[in-house]
Protein backbone atom coordinates (compact mmCIF):
# COMPACT_ATOMS: atom_id res chain seq x y z
CA UNK A 1 0.00 0.00 0.00
CA UNK A 2 0.89 3.67 -0.65
CA UNK A 3 1.99 5.03 2.02
CA UNK A 4 1.86 9.06 2.57
CA UNK A 5 3.37 10.26 6.12
CA UNK A 6 3.30 13.54 7.51
CA UNK A 7 5.42 14.25 10.36
CA UNK A 8 2.54 16.18 12.62
CA UNK A 9 -1.09 15.53 13.00
CA UNK A 10 -1.52 18.94 15.14
CA UNK A 11 1.43 21.79 15.24
CA UNK A 12 0.91 25.11 17.52
CA UNK A 13 3.60 27.87 16.36
CA UNK A 14 4.06 31.55 17.33
CA UNK A 15 3.16 34.06 14.90
CA UNK A 16 6.96 34.76 13.13
CA UNK A 17 7.99 31.42 13.74
CA UNK A 18 9.88 29.71 10.87
CA UNK A 19 7.81 26.02 10.90
CA UNK A 20 8.55 22.78 8.60
CA UNK A 21 6.24 20.62 7.54
CA UNK A 22 7.31 17.48 6.65
CA UNK A 23 6.12 14.65 4.45
CA UNK A 24 7.69 11.62 2.80
CA UNK A 25 6.11 8.77 0.79
CA UNK A 26 7.51 5.21 0.32
CA UNK A 27 5.86 4.62 -3.91
CA UNK A 28 8.52 6.24 -5.05
CA UNK A 29 6.60 9.31 -6.83
CA UNK A 30 7.76 11.39 -8.69
CA UNK A 31 4.82 14.09 -7.88
CA UNK A 32 4.56 15.39 -4.73
CA UNK A 33 2.20 18.28 -3.81
CA UNK A 34 1.29 20.44 -0.28
CA UNK A 35 -2.74 21.58 -0.48
CA UNK A 36 -4.14 23.34 2.52
CA UNK A 37 -7.66 23.01 3.53
CA UNK A 38 -10.04 25.59 4.90
CA UNK A 39 -13.84 25.27 5.17
CA UNK A 40 -15.52 26.95 2.47
CA UNK A 41 -12.17 27.03 0.13
CA UNK A 42 -11.69 22.85 -0.69
CA UNK A 43 -8.38 22.30 -0.86
CA UNK A 44 -5.92 25.20 -3.12
CA UNK A 45 -2.47 23.92 -3.98
CA UNK A 46 0.36 25.61 -2.05
CA UNK A 47 3.31 24.12 -4.48
CA UNK A 48 4.30 20.97 -6.01
CA UNK A 49 7.22 19.28 -7.35
CA UNK A 50 7.36 16.70 -10.01
CA UNK A 51 11.24 15.77 -9.83
CA UNK A 52 14.05 16.03 -6.79
CA UNK A 53 14.77 19.68 -6.55
CA UNK A 54 12.16 20.93 -8.66
CA UNK A 55 9.21 22.96 -7.91
CA UNK A 56 6.85 24.93 -9.19
CA UNK A 57 4.42 27.05 -7.85
CA UNK A 58 0.48 26.09 -7.59
CA UNK A 59 -2.33 28.50 -6.77
CA UNK A 60 -1.83 30.30 -3.03
CA UNK A 61 2.38 30.15 -2.75
CA UNK A 62 2.56 33.38 -0.87
CA UNK A 63 3.95 33.16 2.56
CA UNK A 64 5.51 29.29 1.34
CA UNK A 65 8.67 27.92 0.19
CA UNK A 66 9.68 24.20 -0.22
CA UNK A 67 12.39 21.73 -0.61
CA UNK A 68 12.48 18.65 -2.37
CA UNK A 69 16.22 17.21 -1.54
CA UNK A 70 15.57 13.54 -2.22
CA UNK A 71 12.77 11.74 -3.87
CA UNK A 72 10.66 10.82 -1.18
CA UNK A 73 10.66 14.06 0.70
CA UNK A 74 8.71 16.91 0.62
CA UNK A 75 9.02 19.93 2.65
CA UNK A 76 6.53 22.91 3.02
CA UNK A 77 8.30 25.90 5.42
CA UNK A 78 6.30 28.98 6.82
CA UNK A 79 8.98 31.56 6.56
CA UNK A 80 7.28 33.90 9.25
CA UNK A 81 4.11 32.18 10.56
CA UNK A 82 1.12 34.46 10.59
CA UNK A 83 -2.37 33.63 12.10
CA UNK A 84 -4.08 33.42 8.55
CA UNK A 85 -2.08 30.32 7.94
CA UNK A 86 -3.46 28.83 10.50
CA UNK A 87 -4.82 25.73 8.03
CA UNK A 88 -4.86 22.14 7.78
CA UNK A 89 -2.11 21.08 5.48
CA UNK A 90 -2.49 18.00 3.17
CA UNK A 91 0.52 16.39 1.36
CA UNK A 92 0.02 14.11 -1.80
CA UNK A 93 2.09 11.80 -4.24
CA UNK A 94 1.71 10.77 -7.68
CA UNK A 95 3.45 8.60 -10.45
CA UNK A 96 4.03 11.25 -13.52
CA UNK A 97 2.36 10.28 -16.57
CA UNK A 98 0.43 11.76 -19.44
CA UNK A 99 -2.91 11.19 -18.61
CA UNK A 100 -4.19 11.08 -14.32
CA UNK A 101 -2.81 8.65 -11.95
CA UNK A 102 -4.29 8.51 -8.39
CA UNK A 103 -2.87 10.80 -6.03
CA UNK A 104 -2.54 9.45 -2.79
CA UNK A 105 -2.87 12.07 0.58
CA UNK A 106 -1.12 11.79 3.84
CA UNK A 107 -3.48 12.28 6.85
CA UNK A 108 -3.12 15.77 7.48
CA UNK A 109 -1.24 18.35 9.83
CA UNK A 110 -3.35 21.32 11.80
CA UNK A 111 -1.57 24.30 12.11
CA UNK A 112 -2.28 26.73 14.88
CA UNK A 113 -0.69 30.04 14.34
CA UNK A 114 -1.09 31.67 17.66
CA UNK B 1 -11.08 32.92 -13.61
CA UNK B 2 -11.35 28.92 -14.13
CA UNK B 3 -13.00 26.73 -10.89
CA UNK B 4 -14.26 23.86 -10.17
CA UNK B 5 -17.43 23.91 -7.45
CA UNK B 6 -20.22 22.10 -6.34
CA UNK B 7 -23.44 23.25 -6.00
CA UNK B 8 -25.08 21.93 -2.67
CA UNK B 9 -22.46 22.42 0.58
CA UNK B 10 -24.66 19.23 2.47
CA UNK B 11 -26.78 16.63 1.17
CA UNK B 12 -28.42 14.26 3.81
CA UNK B 13 -29.68 10.69 2.44
CA UNK B 14 -31.49 7.57 4.20
CA UNK B 15 -30.02 4.63 4.53
CA UNK B 16 -30.39 2.82 1.41
CA UNK B 17 -31.18 5.37 -0.71
CA UNK B 18 -28.95 6.77 -3.57
CA UNK B 19 -26.99 9.78 -3.09
CA UNK B 20 -26.18 12.24 -6.08
CA UNK B 21 -23.70 14.70 -5.36
CA UNK B 22 -22.99 17.24 -8.60
CA UNK B 23 -20.42 19.26 -9.40
CA UNK B 24 -19.63 22.38 -11.83
CA UNK B 25 -16.33 22.77 -13.50
CA UNK B 26 -14.94 25.65 -16.04
CA UNK B 27 -12.22 24.36 -17.84
CA UNK B 28 -13.10 22.90 -21.15
CA UNK B 29 -9.01 21.84 -21.25
CA UNK B 30 -9.52 19.76 -18.09
CA UNK B 31 -8.97 16.15 -19.14
CA UNK B 32 -9.62 14.14 -16.19
CA UNK B 33 -11.80 14.18 -13.60
CA UNK B 34 -12.02 12.82 -10.12
CA UNK B 35 -14.17 12.20 -7.12
CA UNK B 36 -12.28 11.77 -3.45
CA UNK B 37 -14.04 11.16 -0.08
CA UNK B 38 -12.73 12.76 2.92
CA UNK B 39 -13.72 10.33 6.41
CA UNK B 40 -13.28 12.92 9.87
CA UNK B 41 -9.79 13.29 10.59
CA UNK B 42 -8.25 11.55 7.22
CA UNK B 43 -6.97 12.59 4.03
CA UNK B 44 -9.16 12.47 0.96
CA UNK B 45 -8.96 9.02 -0.62
CA UNK B 46 -9.63 8.09 -4.21
CA UNK B 47 -13.06 6.65 -5.13
CA UNK B 48 -13.18 7.09 -9.09
CA UNK B 49 -12.34 9.40 -11.90
CA UNK B 50 -13.21 9.90 -15.67
CA UNK B 51 -11.69 11.03 -18.84
CA UNK B 52 -12.95 13.82 -20.38
CA UNK B 53 -13.64 11.52 -23.80
CA UNK B 54 -16.05 9.54 -21.42
CA UNK B 55 -19.84 9.98 -20.28
CA UNK B 56 -19.73 7.44 -17.51
CA UNK B 57 -17.78 5.36 -15.42
CA UNK B 58 -18.49 3.03 -13.15
CA UNK B 59 -17.41 1.36 -10.07
CA UNK B 60 -18.41 -0.59 -7.25
CA UNK B 61 -21.73 0.75 -6.13
CA UNK B 62 -20.45 4.28 -7.37
CA UNK B 63 -20.71 5.91 -11.14
CA UNK B 64 -19.65 9.35 -12.41
CA UNK B 65 -21.50 10.67 -15.02
CA UNK B 66 -19.45 13.64 -17.40
CA UNK B 67 -21.56 15.71 -19.09
CA UNK B 68 -18.93 18.13 -21.35
CA UNK B 69 -22.02 20.32 -23.11
CA UNK B 70 -23.01 21.97 -19.61
CA UNK B 71 -19.20 21.17 -17.85
CA UNK B 72 -21.33 19.08 -15.06
CA UNK B 73 -19.69 16.14 -13.17
CA UNK B 74 -22.15 13.71 -10.92
CA UNK B 75 -21.06 11.10 -8.19
CA UNK B 76 -24.19 8.65 -7.88
CA UNK B 77 -23.61 6.02 -4.93
CA UNK B 78 -26.35 3.63 -4.86
CA UNK B 79 -27.60 1.89 -1.70
CA UNK B 80 -26.10 4.59 0.53
CA UNK B 81 -24.22 2.80 3.83
CA UNK B 82 -23.31 4.80 7.22
CA UNK B 83 -19.89 4.30 6.00
CA UNK B 84 -20.13 6.63 3.50
CA UNK B 85 -20.75 9.68 5.32
CA UNK B 86 -17.89 11.41 4.31
CA UNK B 87 -16.85 14.97 3.06
CA UNK B 88 -16.71 14.40 -1.15
CA UNK B 89 -14.55 15.97 -3.46
CA UNK B 90 -14.53 16.75 -7.05
CA UNK B 91 -11.60 17.71 -8.83
CA UNK B 92 -10.22 18.06 -12.46
CA UNK B 93 -6.68 17.50 -14.27
CA UNK B 94 -5.17 20.13 -16.71
CA UNK B 95 -1.95 19.66 -18.15
CA UNK B 96 0.76 16.68 -18.24
CA UNK B 97 2.17 17.05 -14.34
CA UNK B 98 -1.14 16.06 -12.71
CA UNK B 99 -1.63 18.70 -10.93
CA UNK B 100 -5.16 18.84 -9.39
CA UNK B 101 -8.12 21.64 -8.72
CA UNK B 102 -10.28 20.72 -6.24
CA UNK B 103 -13.96 22.07 -5.70
CA UNK B 104 -14.98 23.00 -2.08
CA UNK B 105 -16.28 20.46 -1.29
CA UNK B 106 -19.73 18.74 -0.29
CA UNK B 107 -20.69 16.76 3.33
CA UNK B 108 -23.06 13.68 2.99
CA UNK B 109 -24.76 12.51 6.02
CA UNK B 110 -26.31 9.33 5.76
CA UNK B 111 -29.73 9.32 8.27
CA UNK B 112 -30.01 5.58 9.98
Amino acid sequence: DVKVTQSSRYLVKRTGEKVFLECVQDMDHENMFWYRQDPGLGLRLIYFSYDVKMKEKGDIPEGYSVSREKKERFSLILESASTNQTSMYLCASSLPQGGYTEAFFGQGTRLTVV
Amino acid sequence: GESVGLHLPTLSVQEGDNSIINCAYSNSASDYFIWYKQESGKGPQFIIDIRSNMDKRQGQRVTVLLNKTVKHLSLQIAATQPGDSAVYFCAEKTGANSKLTFGKGITLSVRP
